[in-house]
């Protein structure tokens, strides 16, 4: 079955420990994103990265860190988590330039920092 | 700076039809995107205008008009799980290849 696959579901941690949440796809997209969705603000984008070694920031980039070292996994790191973080994270991947243009979202990860 | 304008909330009733507007002002534009979102749940992905005009799939029909930024999506013949968030997305061109940016979504309610 085509998807994305991010984890954890679930995620309560405490300011300033460094975690990350793993995506992965099995669609061969060349195309991968990382969004936050806060009630009001729609889904923000964090990062994304257009192929292997190639990433750029989105709208909110400031504490996250992404890497695209395989062309179906790209991880969301917060190196030092902060309550401003706490949010509903979503992982998304798209074939790009071919039918259908659009996302295919993970699950998502709804993360609380205390 | 580059935004998407969409309405918070519609309400309708079973059986009818809604359309929900989106105006978007970018620099840059390769195509409006649709999505669906309930509650608990990720978005889904409902259709793509690239060019001017009417895309239908089913009760849904997405349309575009790149002169005016505008576009809308409609819903016929209304159920009640047609009751979610929805969002419209703009395709900008970047360097090398693209981003999307989405509007921040109508809450349609769907009443019996």
């Amino acid at each position: 079955e085509a998807q994305v696959t991010q984890n954890p579901r679930y995620l309560i941690t405490v300011t300033g420990k460094k975690l990350t949440v793993t995506c992965s796809q099995n669609m061969n997209h060349e195309y991968m994103s990382w969004y936050r969705q806060d009630p009001g603000l729609g889904l923000r984008q964090i990062y994304y990265s257009m192929n292997v070694e190639v990433t750029d920031k989105g709208d909110v980039p400031e504490g996250y860190k992404v890497s695209r070292k395989e062309k179906r996994n790209f991880p969301l790191i917060l190196e030092s988590p902060s309550p401003n973080q706490t949010s509903l994270y979503f992982c998304a991947s798209s074939s790009g330039g071919t039918r259908p243009y659009g996302y295919t979202f993970g699950s998502g990860t709804r993360l609380t920092v205390v | 700076g580059q935004s998407l304008e969409q309405p918070s909330e519609v309400t309708a009733v079973e059986g009818a039809i809604v359309q929900i507007n989106c105006t978007y002002q970018t620099s840059g534009f390769y195509g409006l995107s649709w999505y669906q979102q309930h509650d608990g749940g990720a978005p889904t992905f409902l259709s793509y205008n690239a060019l001017d005009g009417l895309e239908e799939t089913g009760r849904f029909s997405s349309f575009l008009s790149r002169s005016d930024s505008y576009g809308y999506l409609l819903l016929q013949e209304l159920q009640m799980k047609d009751s979610a968030s929805y969002f419209c997305a703009v395709r900008v061109p970047m360097t090398g290849g693209f981003k999307t940016i989405f509007g921040a979504g109508t809450r349609l309610f769907v009443k019996a």
